[in-house]
Order: structure tokens, then sequence, then C-alpha cells
């Protein structure tokens, strides 16, 4: 059965740095997202995006974060300078044509900030 | 914004009892999806009720949607060790271009003592 995967699992970094969560949807899906969770909270949107752009952020997804499809098959999340709070797991999710909602979601890259 | 309320946050059961989680949604939902979350895992899709008063079940889970759309349970008869983990409904918002975000609720936590 074909499964959203991402990468790295686990990052560590230092406060400022800039870190790419790399994601691989499932192929035939055109619908990509964003999520994370903070240690034992719900999981929050972050960013929807189709067909090459985003299709809606939330208030969480400020100028530090951004999202590329830079070739047929990744999506990626990158976050420029990171803070202690960015701390969480990071989901990335896909779904198929619109009309179906139901997401599958990626294991999850757990981004730890210094 | 659309707020998703979910209880309790936790629940303790030992295997054989039943457990339910209840879901509210301060707004009407077009559908209302539940997932799974295992320790460490990351969101695994379960269902998704569309209908106003549907009723699903699968084998020992039975999933039912409010008449209002608003609010939405989840009951497993007879628990086994293999219900543990976490289980979040979410409504889905229509984000642009026919994308839809999900908003969690905060999930109820299993666990089961054998």
């Amino acid at each position: 059965e074909p499964e959203v995967t991402q990468t790295p699992s686990h990052q560590v970094t230092q406060m400022g740095q800039e870190v790419i969560l790399r994601c691989v949807p499932i192929s035939n899906h055109l619908y990509f997202y964003w999520y994370r969770q903070i240690l034992g909270q719900k999981v929050e949107f972050l960013v929807s995006f189709y067909n090459n752009e985003i299709s809606e952020k939330s208030e969480i997804f400020d100028d530090q974060f951004s999202v590329e499809r830079p070739d047929g098959s990744n999506f990626t999340l990158k976050i420029r300078s990171t803070k202690l709070e960015d701390s969480a797991m990071y989901f990335c999710a896909s779904s198929p044509r619109t009309g179906h909602y139901e997401q599958y979601f990626g294991p999850g890259t757990r981004l730890t900030v210094t | 914004g659309q707020q998703v309320m979910q209880i309790p946050q936790y629940q303790h059961v030992q295997e054989g009892e039943d457990f339910t989680t209840y879901c509210n949604s301060s707004t009407t939902l077009s559908n209302i999806q539940w997932y799974k979350q295992r320790p460490g895992g990351h969101p695994v899709f379960l269902i998704q009720l569309v209908k106003s008063g549907e009723v699903k079940k699968q084998k020992r889970l039975t999933f039912q949607f409010g008449e209002a759309k608003k609010n939405s349970s989840l009951h497993i008869t007879a628990t086994q060790t293999t219900d543990v983990g976490t289980y979040f409904c979410a409504g889905p918002r229509r984000s642009g271009a026919g994308s839809y975000q999900l908003t969690f609720g905060k999930g109820t936590k299993l666990s089961v003592i054998p």
C-alpha cells in the first residue's frame, strides 16, 4: 500500500539555524499538507498546497516558514531561523483529488531546537 | 474560527471494558473524520462520517455522527491492548482550491490495563 514518507525521522538543530524537512507524498495525490504536533498536544494545521502554490496557511505559518515542491515527488517545509518553540513533530499529509477528504499522514519528523 | 473539542482527555480502562470518546464542533461540519495515533506514531485515518445521524461500524468500533452534524462519538466494545493510543476527531474546513485543512480535537488518550 502506498505511503507518505518523510526524512529525516529526527532533526536536531541550534536556534537560528535553517532546517528543511522533506516529504514524499503518495504519488497520485494532488493535495499536500504540513501539520505539527508539539509533544503531548493536538495536531495543528500549518499549510496546504495544491497546483504548486499555497492554498491556505495558518497563523503559525509565518514568514519563517516556506514550502516547496521542487520536483514531481518531493514536498519540503523550510524553517529559515528556528526558534526553541519550533520543537515539535512535523507531519506531512497528502490526499487524492478533491472530494476525497481523508488525509494520509507520513511518519513525521521530530524537530528538536536547542 | 472552527474549534473541535474532545472529552475525556484520558481514559484508563481494564481490558475487556468498553470505551467512548466524544467530539463536539463549534460549527456544523460537512463531515467528520476519526484518526488513531499509536504512541510514537502518526495519525492514521480510521473513518469518515458524512450524513446526519450516520452510524458506522468497524469490528468493535462504532462511530456516530450527530443529527446536527456538530458532534460525534467513537465507542469501542471490549477493549484490547491493541486499542491503546490517542483517538482524534477532526473536522475538515475547506481551504482554497479544493483542499481541506483538518481541525483536530485534542484527542482522547486510551490506556488499556491487561
